[in-house]
C-alpha cells in the first residue's frame, strides 16, 4: 500500500483557518468512512485531534473540524492560534485490516 | 486514562532482532481496545507495523509481515514487538498506542528511539 499524499506545508496568520488535504485512492480514503488525523509537536507522540472522518475526541476544540469527499480528506483548522503550529498526519483504513499514514504536513502560524 | 510507555535497547546491530515492550497501565488489556506499534524514522513521517489483541489475533503490515512479530501478554499487561534482521532503515522511534476500535489510534506511549548501528 502507499502512503497517502498530504501536502507538505501549509500556514496561515493567527485567527484565520488552513485547511490540509489528504488523498488516497478507492481502496483507502475514498472506500472507508475511518479517516482519522493526527496532531505532533516536535519531540512528543501524536495526539488524535479527529477520528471516523468528522468526530472530535473529547478535549480536542472545535476550531478542529474533518470532511471527506471522494479519495481525498480534508482537516481544517479554524481560529488558528500559535500552539497550532505543528505537523498533522492523516490515517485511513486501507481494508484487509491494514492502516495507511499519510506524509505529513508542518503547519505554521505566521 | 490509558497510559503506555514503550522500553527498549536503543542500539541494535544490523541483522540482529529488535525487542521493545509497551506497559500498560490504567486498563486492563484483557478488557479489550487493540494494542500497536508505529514507527517514525528521524525527519519522516508514521508507519503503522501492527496490532495485536488480547485474543492473539494479529494484524501487520503487509510491507513489515514478513520480519514482524506482535504479542499480546495479558498476564503481564504488556505489549512487545519483534523485529528480524534489522537494517538502517529501521532506525526510527517506536510507538505504541491503543486503539477502541481498530480504525484509529486514541492514545499513545511517548515513544522510544531505537538506532540500528555497528
Amino acid at each position: 500500500q502507499s502512503a497517502l499524499t498530504q501536502p507538505p506545508s501549509a500556514s496561515g496568520s493567527p485567527g484565520q483557518s488552513v485547511t490540509i488535504s489528504c488523498t488516497g485512492t478507492s481502496s483507502d480514503v475514498g472506500a472507508w468512512n475511518y479517516v482519522s488525523w493526527y496532531q505532533q509537536h516536535p519531540g512528543k507522540a501524536p495526539k488524535v485531534m479527529i477520528y471516523d472522518v468528522n468526530k472530535r475526541p473529547s478535549g480536542v476544540p472545535d476550531r478542529f473540524s474533518g470532511s471527506k469527499s471522494g479519495n481525498t480528506a480534508s482537516l481544517t483548522v479554524s481560529g488558528l492560534q500559535a500552539e497550532d503550529e505543528a505537523d498533522y498526519y492523516c490515517c485511513s483504513y486501507a481494508g484487509a485490516n491494514n492502516m495507511v499514514f499519510g506524509g505529513g504536513t508542518k503547519v505554521t502560524v505566521l | 486514562q490509558v497510559q503506555l510507555e514503550e522500553s527498549g535497547p536503543g542500539l541494535v546491530k544490523p541483522s540482529e532482532t529488535l525487542s521493545l515492550t509497551c506497559g500498560v497501565s490504567g486498563y486492563s488489556i484483557s478488557s479489550g481496545y487493540y494494542w500497536g506499534w508505529i514507527r517514525q524514522p528521524p525527519g519522516k513521517g508514521l508507519e503503522w507495523i501492527a496490532y495485536g489483541f488480547h485474543s492473539g489475533a494479529t494484524y501487520y503490515n503487509p510491507s513489515l509481515k514478513s520480519r514482524v512479530t506482535i504479542s499480546v501478554d495479558t498476564s503481564k499487561n504488556q505489549l512487545s514487538l519483534m523485529v528480524n534482521s534489522v537494517t538502517a532503515a529501521d532506525t526510527a522511534v517506536y510507538y505504541c498506542a491503543s486503539s477502541r476500535t481498530y480504525y484509529s489510534f486514541d492514545y499513545w506511549g511517548q515513544g522510544t528511539q531505537v538506532t540500528v548501528s555497528s
